[in-house]
Protein backbone atom coordinates (compact mmCIF):
# COMPACT_ATOMS: atom_id res chain seq x y z
CA UNK A 1 0.00 0.00 0.00
CA UNK A 2 1.26 3.33 -0.75
CA UNK A 3 2.02 5.92 1.77
CA UNK A 4 -0.27 8.17 -0.34
CA UNK A 5 -3.13 7.32 -2.26
CA UNK A 6 -4.12 10.07 -5.00
CA UNK A 7 -6.56 9.41 -8.20
CA UNK A 8 -4.14 10.21 -10.88
CA UNK A 9 -7.70 11.29 -12.77
CA UNK A 10 -7.69 12.98 -15.65
CA UNK A 11 -10.29 15.05 -13.97
CA UNK A 12 -12.33 17.48 -17.10
CA UNK A 13 -14.85 20.05 -15.57
CA UNK A 14 -16.72 22.93 -17.15
CA UNK A 15 -15.33 26.13 -16.43
CA UNK A 16 -16.59 27.81 -13.72
CA UNK A 17 -17.60 24.51 -11.84
CA UNK A 18 -16.16 23.52 -8.32
CA UNK A 19 -13.34 20.74 -8.43
CA UNK A 20 -12.67 18.80 -5.88
CA UNK A 21 -9.35 17.06 -5.58
CA UNK A 22 -8.33 14.09 -2.94
CA UNK A 23 -5.72 12.03 -1.44
CA UNK A 24 -5.51 9.43 1.31
CA UNK A 25 -2.59 8.77 3.57
CA UNK A 26 -1.79 5.64 5.73
CA UNK A 27 0.85 6.84 8.22
CA UNK A 28 -1.04 8.96 10.73
CA UNK A 29 2.42 10.70 12.04
CA UNK A 30 2.21 12.93 9.01
CA UNK A 31 1.75 16.09 10.02
CA UNK A 32 2.14 18.85 7.64
CA UNK A 33 -0.01 18.84 4.70
CA UNK A 34 0.64 20.28 1.31
CA UNK A 35 -0.91 21.05 -2.25
CA UNK A 36 1.38 21.96 -5.30
CA UNK A 37 0.03 22.47 -8.75
CA UNK A 38 2.48 21.46 -11.62
CA UNK A 39 2.13 22.88 -15.02
CA UNK A 40 3.32 20.67 -18.01
CA UNK A 41 7.14 20.37 -17.95
CA UNK A 42 6.91 23.44 -15.28
CA UNK A 43 8.19 22.94 -11.81
CA UNK A 44 5.54 22.22 -8.90
CA UNK A 45 4.32 25.70 -7.29
CA UNK A 46 3.10 25.48 -3.69
CA UNK A 47 -0.59 26.49 -3.28
CA UNK A 48 -1.10 25.39 -0.06
CA UNK A 49 0.42 24.02 3.35
CA UNK A 50 -1.48 23.14 6.84
CA UNK A 51 -0.45 21.88 9.42
CA UNK A 52 -3.74 21.15 11.83
CA UNK A 53 -7.31 19.47 10.94
CA UNK A 54 -10.17 21.50 9.52
CA UNK A 55 -10.34 24.06 6.39
CA UNK A 56 -7.75 26.53 5.29
CA UNK A 57 -8.99 29.03 2.76
CA UNK A 58 -6.75 31.14 -0.33
CA UNK A 59 -8.81 33.26 -2.51
CA UNK A 60 -10.42 30.00 -4.81
CA UNK A 61 -8.78 27.26 -2.96
CA UNK A 62 -9.87 25.67 0.02
CA UNK A 63 -7.49 22.89 1.49
CA UNK A 64 -9.11 20.63 4.20
CA UNK A 65 -7.22 18.28 6.63
CA UNK A 66 -9.57 15.67 8.32
CA UNK A 67 -6.87 13.55 10.70
CA UNK A 68 -9.32 10.76 11.76
CA UNK A 69 -10.13 9.78 8.33
CA UNK A 70 -6.67 10.68 6.86
CA UNK A 71 -7.90 12.78 4.17
CA UNK A 72 -7.27 15.62 2.60
CA UNK A 73 -8.89 17.59 0.19
CA UNK A 74 -8.07 20.45 -2.11
CA UNK A 75 -11.76 22.66 -3.59
CA UNK A 76 -11.42 25.12 -6.11
CA UNK A 77 -14.09 27.39 -6.74
CA UNK A 78 -15.05 29.50 -10.09
CA UNK A 79 -12.59 26.91 -11.65
CA UNK A 80 -10.69 29.00 -14.67
CA UNK A 81 -9.11 26.87 -17.84
CA UNK A 82 -5.89 28.18 -16.23
CA UNK A 83 -6.82 25.91 -13.63
CA UNK A 84 -5.40 22.72 -16.25
CA UNK A 85 -2.74 21.06 -14.39
CA UNK A 86 -1.64 18.47 -11.95
CA UNK A 87 -2.12 19.13 -8.78
CA UNK A 88 -0.14 17.10 -6.47
CA UNK A 89 -0.85 16.47 -2.95
CA UNK A 90 2.27 16.30 -0.27
CA UNK A 91 2.75 15.65 3.29
CA UNK A 92 5.64 15.25 5.75
CA UNK A 93 6.06 14.17 9.17
CA UNK A 94 7.23 16.62 12.50
CA UNK A 95 10.63 17.10 12.62
CA UNK A 96 11.36 14.94 9.21
CA UNK A 97 12.77 16.00 6.00
CA UNK A 98 11.62 13.66 3.91
CA UNK A 99 7.96 15.23 2.15
CA UNK A 100 6.13 12.54 0.55
CA UNK A 101 3.99 13.03 -2.60
CA UNK A 102 0.73 12.00 -3.98
CA UNK A 103 0.99 10.72 -7.83
CA UNK A 104 -0.92 14.00 -8.83
CA UNK A 105 -4.65 14.41 -10.23
CA UNK A 106 -4.74 15.72 -13.72
CA UNK A 107 -7.09 18.69 -14.05
CA UNK A 108 -8.87 19.98 -17.82
CA UNK A 109 -11.01 22.74 -17.25
CA UNK A 110 -12.90 23.80 -19.88
CA UNK A 111 -14.09 27.32 -21.57
CA UNK B 1 13.79 38.11 -5.97
CA UNK B 2 14.81 35.47 -7.83
CA UNK B 3 13.63 31.89 -7.31
CA UNK B 4 15.12 28.64 -7.80
CA UNK B 5 17.42 28.08 -10.52
CA UNK B 6 18.09 24.82 -12.18
CA UNK B 7 20.58 24.12 -15.30
CA UNK B 8 20.77 22.93 -17.20
CA UNK B 9 17.03 22.54 -18.26
CA UNK B 10 18.06 19.80 -20.84
CA UNK B 11 20.80 17.39 -20.37
CA UNK B 12 21.16 14.37 -23.20
CA UNK B 13 23.97 11.92 -22.11
CA UNK B 14 25.20 8.96 -23.74
CA UNK B 15 24.89 5.60 -21.68
CA UNK B 16 28.07 5.07 -19.54
CA UNK B 17 28.61 9.01 -19.29
CA UNK B 18 28.24 11.29 -16.38
CA UNK B 19 25.46 13.77 -15.61
CA UNK B 20 25.61 16.94 -13.26
CA UNK B 21 22.85 18.83 -12.53
CA UNK B 22 22.80 22.37 -10.82
CA UNK B 23 20.63 24.00 -8.27
CA UNK B 24 20.47 26.90 -7.01
CA UNK B 25 18.44 28.18 -4.25
CA UNK B 26 16.35 30.90 -3.55
CA UNK B 27 18.40 33.47 -2.15
CA UNK B 28 18.25 33.53 1.90
CA UNK B 29 17.46 29.44 1.90
CA UNK B 30 20.28 27.09 3.16
CA UNK B 31 17.78 24.00 2.54
CA UNK B 32 17.84 21.93 -0.63
CA UNK B 33 16.13 18.77 -1.47
CA UNK B 34 16.10 16.71 -4.58
CA UNK B 35 13.62 15.06 -6.35
CA UNK B 36 13.03 12.55 -9.41
CA UNK B 37 9.87 12.32 -11.74
CA UNK B 38 9.23 9.96 -14.00
CA UNK B 39 6.62 10.10 -16.78
CA UNK B 40 3.49 9.62 -15.26
CA UNK B 41 4.61 9.47 -11.53
CA UNK B 42 4.49 11.56 -8.49
CA UNK B 43 7.93 12.92 -7.06
CA UNK B 44 10.22 10.57 -5.60
CA UNK B 45 12.18 12.33 -2.96
CA UNK B 46 16.28 11.77 -3.38
CA UNK B 47 18.24 13.81 -0.82
CA UNK B 48 18.17 16.57 1.29
CA UNK B 49 21.38 18.98 1.97
CA UNK B 50 22.04 21.64 4.33
CA UNK B 51 25.30 23.90 3.54
CA UNK B 52 28.28 21.49 3.63
CA UNK B 53 26.03 18.61 4.97
CA UNK B 54 23.96 15.38 3.86
CA UNK B 55 20.91 15.28 6.29
CA UNK B 56 18.98 12.69 4.33
CA UNK B 57 20.07 10.77 1.45
CA UNK B 58 17.59 7.51 2.10
CA UNK B 59 16.07 8.22 -1.01
CA UNK B 60 19.05 7.97 -3.20
CA UNK B 61 20.02 5.06 -4.94
CA UNK B 62 23.22 3.46 -3.37
CA UNK B 63 25.44 3.39 -6.12
CA UNK B 64 26.32 6.11 -9.19
CA UNK B 65 24.29 9.34 -7.48
CA UNK B 66 25.96 11.38 -5.14
CA UNK B 67 24.98 15.10 -3.89
CA UNK B 68 26.33 17.47 -2.40
CA UNK B 69 26.45 21.60 -1.03
CA UNK B 70 29.32 22.98 -1.06
CA UNK B 71 29.56 26.13 1.33
CA UNK B 72 30.12 28.48 -1.75
CA UNK B 73 27.80 27.41 -4.89
CA UNK B 74 25.25 25.15 -6.41
CA UNK B 75 23.84 22.21 -4.91
CA UNK B 76 24.84 19.72 -7.42
CA UNK B 77 23.66 16.48 -8.01
CA UNK B 78 25.66 13.48 -9.76
CA UNK B 79 24.90 10.66 -11.84
CA UNK B 80 27.98 8.57 -13.21
CA UNK B 81 27.45 5.81 -15.73
CA UNK B 82 24.05 7.12 -16.73
CA UNK B 83 22.06 4.09 -17.70
CA UNK B 84 18.36 4.69 -20.00
CA UNK B 85 16.66 4.21 -16.72
CA UNK B 86 18.07 6.85 -15.17
CA UNK B 87 16.16 9.66 -17.68
CA UNK B 88 13.53 11.61 -16.24
CA UNK B 89 13.17 15.26 -14.64
CA UNK B 90 14.88 16.41 -11.57
CA UNK B 91 13.81 18.68 -9.99
CA UNK B 92 15.43 20.51 -6.68
CA UNK B 93 13.71 22.66 -3.81
CA UNK B 94 14.42 25.27 -1.48
CA UNK B 95 13.33 26.19 2.10
CA UNK B 96 14.15 28.85 4.39
CA UNK B 97 15.35 27.87 7.54
CA UNK B 98 12.87 26.97 10.14
CA UNK B 99 10.48 26.40 7.61
CA UNK B 100 11.33 22.91 5.80
CA UNK B 101 7.65 22.08 4.86
CA UNK B 102 7.08 25.26 2.53
CA UNK B 103 9.53 24.23 -0.48
CA UNK B 104 9.94 25.91 -3.51
CA UNK B 105 10.91 24.14 -6.81
CA UNK B 106 12.76 24.70 -9.55
CA UNK B 107 12.39 24.38 -13.03
CA UNK B 108 13.55 20.72 -13.08
CA UNK B 109 16.28 19.14 -15.36
CA UNK B 110 15.16 16.92 -18.21
CA UNK B 111 17.97 14.11 -18.21
CA UNK B 112 17.64 12.35 -21.16
CA UNK B 113 19.83 8.81 -21.52
CA UNK B 114 20.60 7.81 -25.51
Amino acid sequence: QKEVEQDPGPLSVPEGAIVSLNCTYSNSAFQYFMWYRQYSRKGPELLMYTYSSGNKEDGRFTAQVDKSSKYISLFIRDSQPSDSATYLCAMSFPGGFKTIFGAGTRLFVKA
Amino acid sequence: NAGVMQNPRHLVRRRGQEARLRCSPMKGHSHVYWYRQLPEEGLKFMVYLQKENIIDESGMPKERFSAEFPKEGPSILRIQQVVRGDSAAYFCASSPLGERDEQYFGPGTRLTVT
